[in-house]
C-alpha cells in the first residue's frame, strides 16, 4: 500500500523561529493535506493542495505541492505559542493516507 | 452546525466485551471515514464509506465491522474487544472522497 514518510517527527524550536516540514511518498499523489491536531481534539485542516507546483499561503503558513506529485513541504514563520501541535501530512490517490506527524514544541 | 459528533467520550471494556462507536454529521456529506490513533503514530484509516450504501475497507479492518445508517451516521462496531484495540478512534466526514475532511472530537478506548 501507499506509504507516507514525514519529517522531522519532532521539532523543538524557540518562539518567533521558522518552521518546516515535509512529507514524501512511495507512489503519486493527486491531492495533499495538510492538518493540525490540538491535544484531545480531532485534526483540524490547514491548507490544501490540488496541483503539481501549486503553492498556496493560509497566513503564516505556506504548503507546496511537489513537481513529482511524491511530496509536499508546510512552512511556517515567525512561530507563536499556539502553533504547538501535531501536524500531519495526508495525500489522496485512492484511500487517504496520513504522515507519522510532525510534533511542534515552542519553548517561549 | 454541530460538524461532526462522536458518542462516547471515553469508554473502557474488558476484553471480549462488544460495542459501538456512534459518529454522526450535519454537513450532509456524502463519505465518512473511520480511524485509529495509537502513540507516535499517524491516523490509521479503518473503514470508509464513499457514499450512503457502501462500504470499504481501510489498512487496518481486522476486528472491526461497519454499518452506514443512513447518510448522516456511519457507527464502528467491536464484536470481541482485544487489548490491541486501545486506542483513540476518529470519525471524520468529507463532502466526496477527495475532498477535505472534517474530523470529530474522538473517543477514547481502553480495553483491558
Amino acid at each position: 500500500g501507499q506509504q507516507l514518510n514525514q519529517s522531522p517527527q519532532s521539532m523543538f524550536i524557540q518562539e518567533g523561529e521558522d518552521v518546516s516540514m515535509n512529507c514524501t511518498s512511495s507512489s503519486i499523489f493527486n491531492t495533499w493535506l495538510w492538518y493540525k491536531q490540538d491535544p484531545g481534539e480531532g485534526p483540524v485542516l490547514l491548507i490544501a493542495l490540488y496541483k503539481a507546483g501549486e503553492l498556496t499561503s493560509n497566513g503564516r503558513l505556506t504548503a507546496q505541492f511537489g513537481i513529482t506529485r511524491k511530496d509536499s513541504f508546510l512552512n511556517i514563520s515567525a512561530s507563536i505559542p499556539s502553533d504547538v501541535g501535531i501536524y500531519f501530512c495526508a495525500g489522496h490517490p485512492i484511500n487517504v493516507v496520513f504522515g507519522q506527524g510532525t510534533r511542534l514544541t515552542i519553548n517561549p | 452546525n454541530a460538524g461532526v459528533t462522536q458518542t462516547p467520550k471515553f469508554q473502557v471494556l474488558k476484553t471480549g466485551q462488544s460495542m459501538t462507536l456512534q459518529c454522526a454529521q450535519d454537513m450532509n456529506h456524502n463519505s465518512m471515514y473511520w480511524y485509529r490513533q495509537d502513540p507516535g503514530m499517524g491516523l490509521r484509516l479503518i473503514y470508509y464509506s464513499a457514499s450512503e450504501g457502501t462500504t470499504d475497507k481501510g489498512e487496518v479492518p481486522n476486528g472491526y465491522n461497519v454499518s452506514r445508517l443512513n447518510k448522516r451516521e456511519f457507527s464502528l462496531r467491536l464484536e470481541s474487544a482485544a487489548p490491541s484495540q486501545t486506542s483513540v478512534y476518529f470519525c471524520a466526514s468529507s463532502e466526496d472522497l477527495y475532498n477535505e475532511q472534517f474530523f470529530g472530537p474522538g473517543t477514547r478506548l481502553t480495553v483491558l
